[in-house]
């Protein structure tokens, strides 16, 4: 099966910092890629699909890019509703495997 | 509005069965598959299996394989999962989500909608 790792596994930043998330396929996955905000207490919600695609809804301070096996999230000006936990996960075929999770915090 | 509603909170015993539900609404349930998703506690998120609610067709992760059972009852547009006996590691919220589809394709995608999760505690 295919393994996905993201990195750092936490980080700290401030206000208005870009932030860069990493996620990493054990295999080429094409663009079948999604990320997920979670913040705390809440339920998991979409991001961003086929690697860059924003979700509706999501503030343009996102974004993704990638393809193949290495991707990136991310957050050109990080602000206090960012704070959460993300996700990746594969959907190039079962098992739809999630990411460790990297845990955004502010400085 | 497209939702899943999941049912409330369990605490159960080791040795017990237990059944949580997930009910959709707002669109054709039957035609798009749905995962199901352990949070345990601290823990990050864990993609357990999927289901096509249109003929019951079941894919598991191979790490839940033979722990839990999945089902739906299509014609009250509610998936389940369950448990025949539970142990204090099945502790966690468990979610489930709706997969969309590729316009093209047909394949099934990312998770789009989520149930709000169901809180499962086992102690003795």
């Amino acid at each position: 099966d295919i393994q996905m790792t993201q990195s750092p596994s936490s980080l700290s930043a401030s206000i208005g910092d870009r932030v860069t998330i990493t996620c990493r396929a054990s295999q080429d996955i094409s663009n079948k890629l999604a990320w997920y905000q979670q913040r705390p207490g809440k339920v998991p919600n979409l991001l961003m699909y086929a690697a860059s695609t924003l979700q509706s809804g999501v503030p343009s301070r996102f974004s993704g890019s990638g393809s193949g096996t290495d991707f990136t999230l991310t957050i050109s000006s990080l602000q206090p509703e960012d704070v959460a936990t993300y996700y990746c996960q594969k959907y190039n075929n079962n098992p739809w495997t999630f990411g460790q999770g990297t845990e955004v915090e502010i400085k | 509005e497209v939702q899943l509603v999941q049912s409330g909170a369990e605490v159960k015993k080791p040795g017990e069965s237990l059944k949580i539900s997930c009910k959709g609404s707002g669109y054709t349930f039957s035609t798009y598959w749905i995962s199901w998703v352990r949070q345990m506690p601290g823990k990050g998120l864990e993609w357990m299996g999927i289901i096509y609610p249109g003929d019951s067709d079941t894919k598991y992760s191979p790490s839940f394989e033979g722990q839990v059972t999945m089902s739906v009852d299509k014609s009250i547009s509610t998936a389940y999962l369950q448990w025949s006996s539970l142990k204090a590691s099945d502790t966690a919220m468990y979610y489930c989500a709706r997969h969309g589809r590729d316009g093209i394709t047909g394949h099934v995608v990312y998770m789009d909608v989520w149930g709000k999760g169901t809180t499962v505690t086992v102690s003795s």
